[in-house]
């Protein structure tokens, strides 16, 4: 595969349940990003990492909780999450930090909270 | 705040036609990159075209070119000769150096007739 994946494509959950997505990028970057994307709304960054190091974290609520095992893995660990959480979560990825490196975008996870 | 504008939710061109997509940005900064990205239908955001500040000239990516107006802080693209394949959510961005994150706009939803 190359690129940026995701998994699952689409989750649907309750508001007590945990789940786990899944961003897995082939292209040899180094920095990795968290996005979501709702509707009528700009594209919202939730995390960035760079070398498994988490760099930023745009005041996200904590029942949001990501984890970068190594440069071309990250996962968004959710738990009793909200309706309001419903959204398209988008993976990025870039070659490095740098401003001037473009994003790679996955293809995102719909997820519904129930 | 750093903000960008795109006034126009959703636009319609005939295929073959000419269509541009308004964008207007806002930052305090001189040094930064500007981006469209199209997100088609269910599927991935991919990066269309990116201007860099401090070059005058304008991007050109085969059919798709814009129309830099730094003063201004605008950031247009046109896309001629538009195919049914250009059908797709246009987000506008920038990206400063000092900054981790991409600014986006709220998107502008093209509508390809045949």
């Amino acid at each position: 595969e190359t690129g940026v994946t995701q998994t699952p494509r689409h989750l649907v959950m309750g508001m007590t349940n945990k789940k786990s997505l899944k961003c897995e990028q082939h292209l040899g970057h180094n920095a990795m990003y968290w996005y979501k994307q709702s509707a009528k709304k700009p594209l919202e960054l939730m995390f960035v990492y760079n070398f498994k190091e988490q760099t930023e974290n745009n005041s996200v609520p904590s029942r949001f909780s990501p984890e970068c095992p190594n440069s071309s893995h990250l996962f968004l660990h959710l738990h009793t999450l909200q309706p309001e959480d419903s959204a398209l979560y988008l993976c990025a990825s870039s070659q490095d930090l740098d401003y001037t490196d473009t994003q790679y975008f996955g293809p995102g996870t719909r997820l519904t909270v129930l | 705040a750093q903000t960008v504008t795109q006034s126009q939710p959703e636009m319609s061109v005939q295929e073959a036609e000419t269509v541009t997509l308004s964008c207007t940005y806002d930052t305090s900064e001189s040094d930064y990159y500007l981006f469209w990205y199209k997100q088609p239908p269910s599927r991935q955001m991919i990066l269309v075209i990116r201007q860099e500040a401090y070059k005058q000239q304008n991007a050109t990516e085969n059919r798709f070119s814009v129309n830099f107006q730094k003063a201004a802080k605008s950031f247009s693209l046109k896309i001629s000769d538009s195919q049914l394949g250009d059908a797709a959510m246009y987000f506008c961005a920038y990206r400063t150096n000092r900054d981790d994150k991409i600014i986006f706009g709220k998107g502008t939803r093209l509508h390809i007739l045949p």
